[in-house]
Formats: C-alpha cells, structure tokens, sequence
C-alpha cells in the first residue's frame, strides 16, 4: 500500500515568513502532486513533479522532489494572507491504476 | 473546455436513507475516479473507471456503495443505507486517460444525521 505522509499537519505563521511543508511517501511512485484546496472548496492542482530533482516554482511556492529520500518539499517564501489553505500532496504509480494517494494536508494559516 | 460537473452540490439525509450522487466528466476523458474526502482528511480513492469498465474498486464499502459508469461519460454513485460515518464530501474527477492528470470536480458535501 502507497502512503503518504505530511508534516506539519497545521501551521500558523506570520506574514513575510517562509516555511516548508514536507511530504514523504512509501514507495516508488510516478508522479508527486501538490494541491491546495480552499475551505469548502474543490481541489485544485499547483504542481506536478515527475522526475528526480524536479524543481517547480509559482509566484511565492516552490516545490522540489527528491526520489531517492521519496521526499517532496513546498517551500513558502514571503507568506501573505492568501496563502492561507490546506495544501495536500499525492502520489500515484501503475501498481495503483495511477489513482492518487493523498497525505492528510497541512492546514496553514498566515496571519499579520 | 467544461470542468467535471457534480451534483448535487449539498445533500442532507437521514442514516438508514438513500442518496445518490452524479458525475459528468470532461468531454473525451476515458478515465473517471471516486474519491471520498472526510473532514480533515485528505481524499481517498472508491473507485475508478476506465471507460465502463471498473479499474479498482477495492475501498468501495461494496455492502452499501454502488456505482456505474454507464456508456462510459457519466457516472452514478449511490449509497444505500447511508450511516452517520458516510458524511464527507465525494469528489469526481477525470483525466484523459489512466496517466494523465486528474481534473477534479466541485464535490458534493453529504451529511448525514
């Protein structure tokens, strides 16, 4: 069974900061999501990663991908308000029908 | 291009009732997924279709959730009896084929009471 775990699962930080979200998973998989999903609301895709060293970036996120440790990052630079989410990470692989497997999130809260 | 369309968006029911939720995927995508995702939690896979045929089904509470792909575009997921821990929201999602990105729909909150 593919699992996926992230940590923190809840993180509050002070505007102008920056963190990092960490998601590891268990086995080999194809492809490493991350998506944020807005209270109430749907999920919606930021990232794909699908080789080893992968770097993607967007405005104030970027996420890196290290196959071999099966480690994801979601490095937050400079945080505002409207990074407040929760952000899950997921991995499918053909053993799994390329079905994604979702850690539980990381709830974060970007206050003043 | 449309988005995967559900509905309804809001269901409320009582435990022992029925409910049935549905699911238009993306014009041309063979591939629909359901996911279940309690308060919390992330989502987790009920089942996946490819085209009409069913890919995976393993975590579908099959004594009580059913679902059908008919002429493989939309989809049906029905509980029957629903109990209290079915409340979560149920998210469609599709993708053009097996290994291509999953688009997700808006959900359908489900409470039940």
């Amino acid at each position: 069974e593919l699992k996926v775990e992230q940590n923190p699962l809840f993180l509050s930080m002070q505007e102008g900061k920056n963190y990092t979200i960490y998601c590891n998973y268990s086995t080999t998989s194809d492809r490493l999501y991350w998506y944020r999903q807005d209270p109430g609301k749907s999920l919606e895709s930021l990232f794909v990663l699908l080789s080893n060293g992968a770097v993607k970036q967007e405005g104030r996120l970027m996420a890196s991908l290290d196959t071999k440790a099966r480690l994801s990052t979601l490095h937050i630079t400079a945080a505002v308000h409207d990074l407040s989410a929760t952000y899950f990470c997921a991995v499918d692989n053909s053993n799994s029908g390329y079905a994604l497997n979702f850690g539980k999130g990381t709830s974060l809260l970007v206050t003043p | 291009e449309a988005g995967v369309a559900q509905s309804p968006r809001y269901k409320i029911i009582e435990k022992r009732q029925s409910v049935a939720f549905w699911c238009n995927p993306i014009s041309g995508h063979a591939t629909l997924y359901w996911y279940q995702q309690i308060l919390g939690q992330g989502p987790k896979l009920l089942i996946q279709f490819q085209n009409n045929g069913v890919v995976d089904d393993s975590q579908l509470p099959k004594d009580r959730f059913s679902a059908e792909r008919l002429k493989g575009v939309d989809s049906t997921l029905k509980i029957q009896p629903a109990k209290l821990e079915d409340s979560a929201v149920y998210l469609c999602a599709s993708s053009r084929d097996l290994t291509y990105e999953q688009y997700f729909g808006p959900g359908t909150r489900l409470t039940v009471t």
